[in-house]
C-alpha cells in the first residue's frame, strides 16, 4: 500500500518553465512533508519541507503548495534551470517516525 | 566532514556469497534506516534502529540482517545473495522527535552477478 502518490513519474520542461510535481497522501496524523532531490549516483538530499500549519512555503526558485483539506501538496520550480534536472521524491512522515515516500519524478530541464 | 558515510560505495559480487555494508553518522542522531533504491527509483524502507533497538522491520527476506553496535553505526549483512537484491542501498539517519529531516549518505551499489 502506497502511502504516498506521486505524479508524473518524468516531466520534461524547456529552462525557465515552471515544473509541477503533485503528492497525495492519506494519513492525516502525518505532520511533516518534506521534498527530496536526488542527483545520479547520490543520495538524495533535502529540498524543502513544509508542516500543516502552513499553506505555502518558497525556499529560492522553489515552492512547496500544501492542501491539507484535500492531503495534497505539491512542488514547483520556478525559472527551472538544467542543474535541476534531477529525481525529486516527495515524502511524509510523523515527526521522528517511519518516513514514507512517493515513488519518484525524473525532471529534465532542456537548454 | 561527511555526515553520514556508507562503505563500500560499490560492492559486485557473485550469486551465494555473503556482503556487508557499514553505515556511520556523526551528526548526533539517534534512529538510523536502511532503504533500497531499486532500477525504478523507488526508495524502499527495508529496517530502522532507535537508539541501538529495532523499530521498523518491514517484509525483507531474513537473509538481511542489521546490526546497530550503537547508536551512530548501522551495518547491513546479507547472505546468500540473490541477483534481485542487486540495488542501491542507502543509510539514513534523523533524531526522533527533532525536525524530521532525514539524512542520507551517498549509496551503496550493489551487483550481484
Amino acid at each position: 500500500q502506497q502511502q504516498v502518490k506521486q505524479s508524473p513519474q518524468s516531466l520534461i520542461v524547456q529552462k525557465g518553465g515552471i515544473p509541477i510535481i503533485n503528492c497525495a497522501y492519506e494519513n492525516t496524523a502525518f505532520d511533516y512533508f518534506p521534498w527530496y532531490q536526488q542527483f545520479p549516483g547520490k543520495g538524495p538530499a533535502l529540498l524543502i519541507a513544509i508542516r500543516p500549519d502552513v499553506s505555502e512555503k518558497k525556499e529560492g526558485r522553489f515552492t512547496i503548495s500544501f492542501n491539507k483539506s484535500a492531503k495534497q501538496f505539491s512542488l514547483h520550480i520556478m525559472d527551472s534551470q538544467p542543474g535541476d534536472s534531477a529525481t525529486y521524491f516527495c515524502a511524509a512522515s510523523e515527526t521522528g517516525n517511519q518516513f514514507y515516500f512517493g515513488t519518484g519524478t525524473s525532471l529534465t530541464v532542456i537548454p | 566532514d561527511t555526515a553520514v558515510s556508507q562503505t563500500p560505495k560499490y560492492l559486485v559480487t557473485q550469486m551465494g556469497n555473503d556482503k556487508s555494508i557499514k553505515c556511520e553518522q556523526n551528526l548526533g542522531h539517534d534512529t538510523m534506516y536502511w532503504y533500497k533504491q531499486d532500477s525504478k527509483k523507488f526508495l524502499k524502507i527495508m529496517f530502522s534502529y532507535n537508539n541501538k533497538e529495532l523499530i521498523i522491520n518491514e517484509t525483507v527476506p531474513n537473509r538481511f540482517s542489521p546490526k546497530s553496535p550503537d547508536k551512530a553505526h548501522l551495518n547491513l549483512h546479507i547472505n546468500s545473495l540473490e541477483l534481485g537484491d542487486s540495488a542501491v542501498y542507502f543509510c539514513a539517519s534523523t533524531l526522533r522527535g527533532g525536525f524530521g529531516e532525514l539524512f542520507f549518505g551517498e549509496g551503496s551499489r550493489l551487483t550481484v552477478l
